[in-house]
């Protein structure tokens, strides 16, 4: 799979937006981009994922640039309880379910 | 609410003993099961791929005599951590696909902690 690299850490302020990178420049054509992540002491948590288009839920959005070298994460109104670590992971989609989690973004939401 | 339940929470207990982790799928069945290990201000490293009615299939470096992993049936696979010592401290934490299908999000439990004294 795909190595991912992101900031170590960010902070944002609550109610604004959160826009998380990654950069996945070695992407094969079916690797799919999905984002997990990790409240302190807890199991991870499936945010969203994608292949090419752009998607959204009523979690996050996950924008893929064209070229999917890249892609964002946003948390449109960042909250208190967001903050956590942030994985960013590309997978093949077929077949192999494994994971492989990096060292991820520790995002904190301040007041 | 969970998909994915894990049992227990947190287990405390002395070198040398044995313990044992369920993970269960919550309303859905999970041929494969996935079991993490993840060390303080780490991050998670899988351990092994539980496979339902044959063998579980062993990242490298991790001993399958010590951790050995059990999935009898399609909504339960177990993780024992055999004669635990200090160093087998961590938090445990199990995945499944929610469904069949390359592109399906895994789900997680809520992770064991556990601590060898």
């Amino acid at each position: 799979d795909a190595k991912t690299t992101q900031p170590p850490s960010m902070d944002c302020a609550e109610g604004r937006a959160a826009n998380l990178p990654c950069n996945h420049s070695t992407i094969s054509g079916n690797e799919y981009v999905y984002w997990y992540r990790q409240i302190h002491s807890q199991g991870p948590q499936y945010i969203i994922h994608g292949l090419k288009n752009n998607e959204t839920n009523e979690m996050a959005s996950l924008i893929i640039t064209e070229d999917r070298k890249s892609s964002t994460l946003i948390l449109p109104h960042a909250t208190l309880r967001d903050t956590a670590v942030y994985y960013c992971i590309v997978r093949v989609g077929l077949g192999d379910y494994k994971l492989s989690f990096g060292a991820g973004t520790t995002v904190t939401v301040r007041a | 609410g969970a998909v994915v339940s894990q049992h227990p929470s947190w287990v405390i207990c002395k070198s040398g003993t044995s313990v044992k982790i369920e993970c269960r799928s919550l309303d859905f069945q999970a041929t494969t099961m996935f079991w993490y290990r993840q060390f303080p201000k780490q991050s998670l490293m899988l351990m092994a791929t539980s496979n339902e009615g044959s063998k579980a299939t062993y990242e490298q470096g991790v001993e399958k005599d010590k951790f050995l992993i059990n999935h009898a049936s399609l909504t339960l696979s177990t993780l024992t951590v055999t004669s635990a010592h200090p160093e087998d401290s961590s938090f445990y934490i199990c995945s499944a696909p929610l469904a069949t299908g390359g592109n399906q999000p895994q789900h997680f439990g809520d992770g064991t902690r556990l601590s060898i004294l």
